[in-house]
C-alpha cells in the first residue's frame, strides 16, 4: 500500500542536543509538509517542499531546518531543541499545492529532557 | 488573518445517533475544505473533502458546505463508539496554491 512513514515514532532528546526526523512516501507526490502539532491545538506548518522547491513559513523559528534529498525523503532538523519544541511532528504529502488532499504519516512523539 | 473555528467540545452523544459537527472560516476566497478525523497520540486522518456548495456522502459520513456562509459542517450518521475522536476541519488558504489551515477540532464522545 502506498504510504507515509516516519521514523523514529518516538523520539526522546535532551535540551539543546540536534534531533533529526524522517519521513518517507511511496505515493510518489510532488510536495512534502511538516507540521508540529501540540496537544488540543491544530497543527501548525512550519515548512513544504514542492519537489526541490522549498518554503518557509515566517513563523517557524530558525532553529527548525529541513531537507528533502530526493522525492521520497523529507528530513526535520531541530538544531537545538528546547523544552518548547516537544510535540507531535507530523509528515504529510500531496500531489500538488493549493487544493489537494493531503495525507498524514504516523508522526514522531519529540520528548525534550 | 485567516482563521477556521470549530466548537472544541466535547460533542457527546449516544450510539446510533447523528453527530453534527460544525466548521466557519474567515477566508471568502478558499476554495477546498477538509475533515480529519484524529484518535488520541495518533495522526490525521482523511476523511472527507468537499469542493462545491451542498452535500456530499460517503458511507456513514455527509460533508456540507456553503460557501456564502463560509461554513463547512460533517454529519455522522449511526454514530458509533469507535467514531469518538477529535474531527479537525480544514480549509485551503491564501488563493490557488494556498496551503490547509486547520480547526482546533472538536472532540467527539460517542457513548454506548
Amino acid at each position: 500500500d502506498a504510504m507515509v512513514i516516519q521514523n523514529p515514532r518516538y523520539q526522546v532528546t535532551q535540551f539543546g542536543k540536534p534531533v533529526t526526523l524522517s519521513c518517507s512516501q511511496t505515493l510518489n507526490h510532488n510536495v512534502m509538509y511538516w507540521y508540529q502539532q501540540k496537544s488540543s491545538q491544530a497543527p501548525k506548518l512550519l515548512f513544504h517542499y514542492y519537489d526541490k522547491d522549498f518554503n518557509n513559513e515566517a513563523d517557524t523559528p530558525d532553529n527548525f531546518q529541513s531537507r528533502r534529498p530526493n522525492t521520497s525523503f523529507c528530513f526535520l532538523d531541530i538544531r537545538s531543541p528546547g523544552l518548547g519544541d516537544a510535540a507531535m511532528y507530523l509528515c504529510a504529502t500531496s500531489r500538488e499545492l493549493g487544493g489537494h488532499e493531503q495525507y498524514f504519516g504516523p508522526g514522531t512523539r519529540l520528548t525534550v529532557t | 488573518q485567516k482563521e477556521v473555528e470549530q466548537n472544541s467540545g466535547p460533542l457527546s452523544v449516544p450510539e446510533g445517533a447523528i453527530a453534527s459537527l460544525n466548521c466557519t472560516y474567515s477566508d471568502r476566497v478558499s476554495q477546498s475544505f477538509f475533515w480529519y478525523r484524529q484518535y488520541s497520540g495518533k495522526s490525521p486522518e482523511l476523511i472527507m473533502s468537499i469542493y462545491s456548495n451542498g452535500d456530499k456522502e460517503d458511507g456513514r459520513f455527509t460533508a456540507q458546505l456553503n460557501k456564502a456562509s463560509q461554513y463547512v459542517s460533517l454529519l455522522i450518521r449511526d454514530s458509533q463508539p469507535s467514531d469518538s475522536a477529535t474531527y479537525l476541519c480544514a480549509v485551503q488558504g491564501g488563493g490557488s496554491q494556498g496551503n490547509l489551515i486547520f480547526g482546533k477540532g472538536t472532540k467527539l464522545s460517542v457513548k454506548p
